[in-house]
Order: structure tokens, then sequence, then C-alpha cells
């Protein structure tokens, strides 16, 4: 059974940081490009960052660029989010998901992780 | 980014079709694109549901019924999520998404009431 099992979420001040992590099993982990979505609070879904299986190739949506970077462990099947001057408008719940390679959906998702920023 | 976008809400009754539409701005061909449709129901994490680009290119997810189905309006632009048979279990958000670049892009959603 293929699991995603998020954490590092929490409370955290403005122009905070937080490093997401999200341990996959139950597939070949090596095998997946793997991508973070989030949703604000009533919102509907962002797409955030994607990073190829050896994370040689990573992108990530505008509005963190230069704040955010996707990485990732493939020995200890972990996908990473660091996030550093986090603002108000990047609380969200955050989703790790697999996405395939020749169709690029999400196929399998994790329950999620809550960031809250706030003072 | 480009917005895509979708009717925040739509309702039909059981047993109805349901059409939600996902409209790309003017500059994005929605011929070019696979469209993604995904559900959402309150308290979790969104299911895929089904791609759709042509109809002789398309592939829905695991276990999804036939009930879902995709389409496009290439005279509206627009990507098409098709559900027949409604039930009372698809309440739900659903969204569309397509992929313009590296960059994967959401539209804002439609929230479906079966009443």
């Amino acid at each position: 059974e293929v699991q995603l099992v998020e954490s590092g979420g929490g409370l955290v001040q403005p122009g905070g940081s937080l490093r997401l992590s999200c341990v996959a099993s139950g597939f070949t982990f090596s095998s997946y490009w793997m991508s973070w979505v989030r949703q604000g609070p009533g919102k509907g879904l962002e797409w955030v960052a994607s990073i190829n299986q050896d994370g040689s190739e990573k992108y990530h949506v505008d509005s963190v660029k230069r704040r955010f970077t996707i990485s990732r462990d493939n020995a200890k099947n972990s996908l990473f989010l660091q996030m550093n001057s986090l603002r108000a408008e990047d609380t969200a719940v955050y989703y790790c998901a697999t996405r395939g390679t020749a169709y690029w959906y999400f196929d399998f998702w994790g329950r999620g992780t809550l960031v809250s920023v706030s003072s | 980014q480009p917005v895509l976008t979708q009717p925040p809400s739509t309702s039909a009754s059981p047993g109805e079709s349901a059409r939600l539409t996902c409209t790309l701005p003017s500059d994005i061909n929605v011929a070019s694109y696979n469209i993604y449709w995904y559900q959402q129901k309150p308290g979790s994490p969104p299911r895929y549901l089904l791609y759709y680009y042509s109809d002789s290119d398309k592939g829905q997810g695991s276990g999804v019924p036939s009930r879902f189905s995709g389409s496009k309006d290439a005279s509206a632009n627009a990507g098409i999520l098709l559900i027949s048979g409604l039930q009372s279990e698809d309440e739900a958000d659903y969204y569309c998404m397509i992929w313009p670049s590296a960059q994967g892009v959401f539209g804002g959603g439609t929230k479906l009431t079966v009443l």
C-alpha cells in the first residue's frame, strides 16, 4: 500500500522558517517525480514545487522562488520542503504527492501538514 | 502563470448529469494540453480522477467509475468534466489542472452540490 506521511508543520512567525518532510512507503520512491501542493484555508489547490527522480531538476511556483526549496533523499524515501522567509499567505495545508512521468497527474497524496504563519 | 477559470459552484439532482467546465485563457489553446481533473471531499486530500487530451488519448484514475469522463470544448477553449448518473457521494469540490510548462496550474475549483 502506498503511503505518504507529511510532518513538520506548525505555527511560525512571519519571516521564520520551517522544514517539511514526507516519508514514502509502498512503492519505489526513487522512480517517481515528487511534488508539493498546498491549500490555503477555505481556498483551492496550488502547485508549489516538483522534483525529478534524482533531484537534478527542481521547479517552484513563482510566488515561492528564492524562499522555498524542494529536495529529496532517496536513501531515506523522503521528500522535503525548506521554507524560509515565511509570509501570512503561505498559511496552508501542504500535501506531498507522487507525480506521473508520462502523464503528469498526482496519483498518490499524503494527508497533509498544516503550516500557519502568524504573529 | 495562467489562470484556469472554473465556476465556483453548480448543482444537480441525483441521477442527472453534471458538466463542469475549466476555461483556459485565450493565449493557451486547450487543444494542446492534457486536462487533469481531481475530486476533493471535506477533510480529505484530493483524488485523481482522469486526464483528457483527445478521444484517443485519455485515461481514468484507478478505481474511478466510468460515470466520470472528460472532453474539450474547442469553441470555448475549455476542458469539460462530465459526471453522469449523479450520486450523493459525488458531492465534492472538483479541480482542473494543466502543465503549461514545468510549473503546474490548478483552476479555482467548482463545488458540486447533489441536491
